[in-house]
C-alpha cells in the first residue's frame, strides 16, 4: 500500500517571499503523483500532476514541483507568494496504470500568507 | 466552478441514523468518486463508481453504500451513523483514468 507524509502541518510565510511545502512518498510500485489546493468551504482544486517524463512540473498559480525519485519526495514550490495562495494544500498519489483512480492523500500542509 | 454539485451542503444527524448525500457529476463524466475528510485530515477514498458499477473501494464497512445512476449523478448512503462518521464528504467526477473534478462538498456532524 502507498503513503504520503507532508512534513510541516502549517508554513506561515510573508507575501512575495518564496515558499516550500514538503511532500514524501511511499510504495512498492511506481505511482502517480499530485498536489490539490482546498480554499475555505471549497472542495478540492487540481494545482499540477506527475505521470511521467520530466521531473520538474508546471502547475497553475506559478507553482511547480520536483519528482526525485530516489529520496521519494515530491516537494511544491512557489518563487512568490500572494495573500491568495493561502490555503490548505494537498500532496496525494494513486498507482499508476488501470483505471482506478483512487487517490491517496496526506493530511495536509496550511500555508498562510501574511502581508 | 467544477461543473460538480453536492447536496446538501450542511446536515446534523444522531448517531444510529442513516443519511443520504448526493452529487451531479460535471456533463459527460462516466466515473463518481466519494471521499471522506474528517476535520485536520486528508480526504480518504470511500470508493468509485464506474458506469453504475462500484470500481474500487477503500477501508470503508459495508454501511458505507453508493450507487451511481443511469445520468451519472450519484450517491452515498451511510446506514447506523457513529459520531467518528462526522466529516466533509467530498464527491469528484471524471472521464474514467481522467483528472477528478471535486464538488465543495457535503459537512456531516452526527451528534
Amino acid at each position: 500500500a502507498q503513503s504520503v507524509t507532508q512534513l510541516d502541518s502549517q508554513v506561515p510565510v510573508f507575501e512575495e517571499a518564496p515558499v516550500e511545502l514538503r511532500c514524501n512518498y511511499s510504495s512498492s510500485v511506481s505511482v502517480y503523483l499530485f498536489w490539490y489546493v482546498q480554499y475555505p468551504n471549497q472542495g478540492l482544486q487540481l494545482l499540477l500532476k506527475y505521470l511521467s517524463g520530466s521531473t520538474l512540473v508546471k502547475g497553475i498559480n506559478g507553482f511547480e514541483a520536483e519528482f526525485n525519485k530516489s529520496q521519494t519526495s515530491f516537494h511544491l514550490r512557489k518563487p512568490s507568494v500572494h495573500i491568495s495562495d493561502t490555503a490548505e494544500y494537498f500532496c496525494a498519489v494513486s498507482l499508476s496504470g488501470g483505471s482506478n483512480y483512487k487517490l491517496t492523500f496526506g493530511k495536509g500542509t496550511l500555508l498562510t500568507v501574511n502581508p | 466552478e467544477t461543473g460538480v454539485t453536492q447536496s446538501p451542503t450542511h446536515l446534523i444527524k444522531t448517531r444510529g441514523q442513516q443519511v443520504t448525500l448526493r452529487c451531479s457529476s460535471q456533463s459527460g463524466h462516466n466515473t463518481v468518486s466519494w471521499y471522506q475528510q474528517a476535520l485536520g485530515q486528508g480526504p480518504q477514498f470511500i470508493f468509485q463508481y464506474y458506469r453504475e458499477e462500484e470500481n474500487g473501494r477503500g477501508n470503508f464497512p459495508p454501511r458505507f453504500s453508493g450507487l451511481q445512476f443511469p445520468n451519472y449523478s450519484s450517491e452515498l448512503n451511510v446506514n447506523a451513523l457513529e459520531l467518528d462518521d462526522s466529516a466533509l464528504y467530498l464527491c469528484a467526477s471524471s472521464l474514467i483514468g481522467e483528472k477528478l473534478f471535486f464538488g465543495s462538498g457535503t459537512q456531516l456532524s452526527v451528534l
